[in-house]
């Protein structure tokens, strides 16, 4: 398996841009998490997914963010308009469920940049 | 609100010897911790867990240890290697959440030759 696949690897954009970032997750695992990493805050829960189904979005942080999932094996998180506090290490991650004993597999990331 | 803390940011420790990575929580719900691995520009990798039923689990070189009581888990990597050299990153979740983990801020650890 290719394991958890996210594009693009790196973004440099200007504040006030789109950006969308793409995740897909590893065949047959129906749970899929969005992380973001920064020096303050550390890895950061977002949003996931049961089943292409938003379970718990409450650590988008604004409405700016948004994410889908429209098919099992497609998910996309879109920031709109970017600011420079965006910037970060986006990760998209996924399990085969949501139970103590699943363990996440995280993609390599998608490292932000809002100029 | 930070529910799980890794107080140190760094460790170094010597080639064969004993690293103990240390990992706070303060929300009692949590059932369950796991300890991830990161190298740069990679994404976390598993490396071991422990259900809040237990105080002990072992994968070879890697020890984890729970203590309920003062909401505290530690990381023994026996011997250190130096491509042990990594960011470490403790995480905790529990049913009433969905399982989805909390991660602290991890600890670089520095194993030398």
């Amino acid at each position: 398996d290719a394991g958890v696949i996210q594009s693009p690897r790196h973004e440099v954009t200007e504040m006030g841009q789109e950006v969308t970032l793409r995740c897909k997750p590893i065949s047959g695992h129906n749970s899929l998490f969005w992380y973001r990493q920064t020096m303050m805050r550390g890895l950061e829960l977002l949003i996931y997914f049961n089943n292409n189904v938003p379970i718990d979005d409450s650590g988008m942080p604004e409405d700016r963010f948004s994410a889908k999932m429209p098919n099992a094996s497609f998910s996309t998180l879109k920031i709109q308009p970017s600011e420079p506090r965006d910037s970060a290490v986006y990760f998209c991650a996924s399990s085969s469920g949501l139970s103590g004993a699943n363990v996440l597999t995280f993609g390599a990331g998608s490292r932000l940049t809002v100029l | 609100d930070q529910q799980v803390k890794q107080n140190s940011p760094s460790l170094s420790v010597q080639e064969g010897r004993i690293s103990i990575l240390n990992c706070d929580y303060t929300n009692s719900m949590f059932d369950y911790f796991l300890w991830y691995k990161k190298y740069p520009a990679e994404g976390p990798t598993f490396l071991i867990s422990i259900s809040s039923i237990k105080d002990k689990n072992e994968d070879g070189r890697f020890t984890v240890f729970l203590n309920k009581s003062a909401k505290h888990l530690s990381l023994h990597i026996v011997p250190s290697q130096p491509g042990d050299s990594a960011v470490y990153f403790c995480a905790a979740s529990s049913s009433n959440s969905g399982y989805a983990l909390n991660f602290g801020k991890g600890t670089s650890l520095l194993v030398t030759p």
